[in-house]
């Protein structure tokens, strides 16, 4: 079946360094693919979608690119900020609207000053 | 977009017991969706609810468990009965948004059981 597979965390940056986050995916067809973050006591939130191939998706400094060569979504940022300490999620949805999301484990993210 | 309130935000329950979480939307969606996040796992989909209809639950989920009603378009619940402390985890609601795959989630109930 459909999974998505993301990097284990946590991850632990400075302020102002560059952010990769990998997530990879395993889908039959051409799904949507998302990243969603909860930041502390709150839900989670859209960050940023693509829904075909050779997409980019972004948001608030943030950028994925949808590659279907190698499968992959990868989350990036080029200078975070301690506000950006957060779980992000990457999930991917089938073609069919309404279809529930499949989501990695979650990567955490924490930035110090 | 959509405004998602669930009720409670939060609760201890005694195993054996049973919860019942509220979700609310601010406006009429068609799918409605249960997830479980347990400390520090992803989200896990517990079961799809469509209104006028039964819900719709994914493998290892049964409806003895967690039963959902749906009795309108704004308004679902999600119970969780005979508790116990594997239970433990945070419930959370969203909703289609019409757009591919995109969803809208409540804020979450953090359950715990004792």
């Amino acid at each position: 079946g459909d999974s998505v597979t993301q990097m284990e965390g946590p991850v632990t940056l400075s302020e102002e360094a560059f952010l990769t986050i990998n997530c990879t995916y395993t889908a039959t067809g051409y799904p949507s693919l998302f990243w969603y973050v909860q930041y502390p006591g709150e839900g989670l939130q859209l960050l940023l979608k693509a829904t075909k191939a050779d997409d980019k998706g972004s948001n608030k400094g943030f950028e994925a690119t949808y590659r279907k060569e190698t499968t992959s979504f990868h989350l990036e940022k080029g200078s975070v900020q301690v506000s950006d300490s957060a779980v992000y999620f990457c999930a991917l949805s089938p073609r069919q609207a309404g279809t529930a999301l499949i989501f990695g484990k979650g990567t955490t993210l924490s930035v110090s000053s | 977009s959509a405004v998602i309130s669930q009720k409670p935000s939060r609760d201890i329950c005694q195993r054996g017991t049973s919860l019942t979480i509220q979700c609310q939307v601010d406006s009429q969606v068609t799918m409605m969706f249960w997830y479980r996040q347990q400390p520090g796992q992803s989200l896990t989909l517990i079961a799809t609810a469509n209104q006028g209809s039964e819900a719709t639950y994914e493998s290892g989920f049964v409806i003895d468990k967690f039963p959902i009603s749906r009795p309108n378009l704004t308004f679902s619940t999600l119970t969780v009965s005979n508790m116990s402390p594997e239970d433990s985890s945070i419930y959370l609601c969203s909703v289609a948004s019409g757009r591919v795959g995109e969803q809208y989630f409540g804020p979450g109930t953090r359950l715990t059981v004792t």
